[in-house]
């Protein structure tokens, strides 16, 4: 048990559904990460959200629409999607510490859920 | 193209012996470096870190070597044990970025009794 809950941990959905990721931390984290892992490629990373606030979207498509209502909680909306889109769906959260310069510290670990397992049909 | 690169994507080890997974990366502003273990149906857990500023850190069987020169680091495992058998994902962060971290695709290691 890391501390990082997602539900649920698996999911079948047609391409035309609309459904809900669920990430819930417990560790009193600022900062809450999406990663998607598709088979045989490195984890990439989606969205993050720091202090309730999108800090990075990677150019991901319009069909992922992350929610972030607070500190704990950590949603990822779909619809749409496409059979590429079948991946494993993680999430992290990390607490974000900077020195007085505005610099991170390194020991910004993230910890991760044990994921989703999403296949669209 | 990837940043981080682990070319190794499995290893075979004999329980006892050394595991040693490697990991290169291109983007000298990656100044820490992690290492994740992951398990089947289990998210990554963190494991060891080193900073750029190190060469080397060590925390009881595991110790990660970075070679900046090279670009490269190593995980040593030593020793091996068959609860060890996982895939291993090494890591790394830019300097002037507090979040993003840039993931190798993973050595999966094995141990045999």
């Amino acid at each position: 048990e890391t501390g990082v809950t997602q539900t649920p941990r698996h999911l079948v959905m047609g391409m035309t559904n609309k459904k809900s990721l669920k990430c819930e931390q417990h560790l009193g984290h600022n900062a809450m990460y999406w990663y998607k892992q598709s088979a045989k490629k490195p984890l990439e990373l989606m969205f993050v959200y720091s202090l309730e606030e999108r800090v990075e979207n990677n150019s991901v498509p319009s069909r992922f629409s992350p929610e972030c209502p607070n500190s704990s909680h950590l949603f990822l909306h779909l619809h749409t999607l496409q059979p590429e889109d079948s991946a494993l769906y993680l999430c992290a959260s990390s607490q974000d510490s900077r020195t007085g310069t505005g610099q991170p510290l390194a020991k910004n670990i993230q910890y991760f859920g044990a994921g989703t397992r999403l296949s669209v049909l | 193209d990837q940043q981080v690169k682990q070319n190794s994507p499995s290893l075979s080890v004999q329980e006892g012996r050394i595991s040693i997974l490697n990991c290169d990366y291109t983007n000298s502003m990656f100044d820490y470096f992690l290492w994740y273990k992951k398990y089947p149906a289990e998210g990554p857990t963190f494991l060891i870190s080193i900073s750029s500023i190190k060469d080397k850190n060590e925390d009881g069987r595991f110790t990660v070597f970075l070679n900046k020169s090279a670009k490269h680091l190593s995980l040593h495992i030593v020793p091996s044990q068959p609860g060890d058998s996982a895939v291993y994902f090494c890591a790394a962060r830019a300097r002037d970025s507090s979040y993003k971290l840039i993931f190798g695709s993973g050595t999966r290691l094995l141990v045999r009794p």
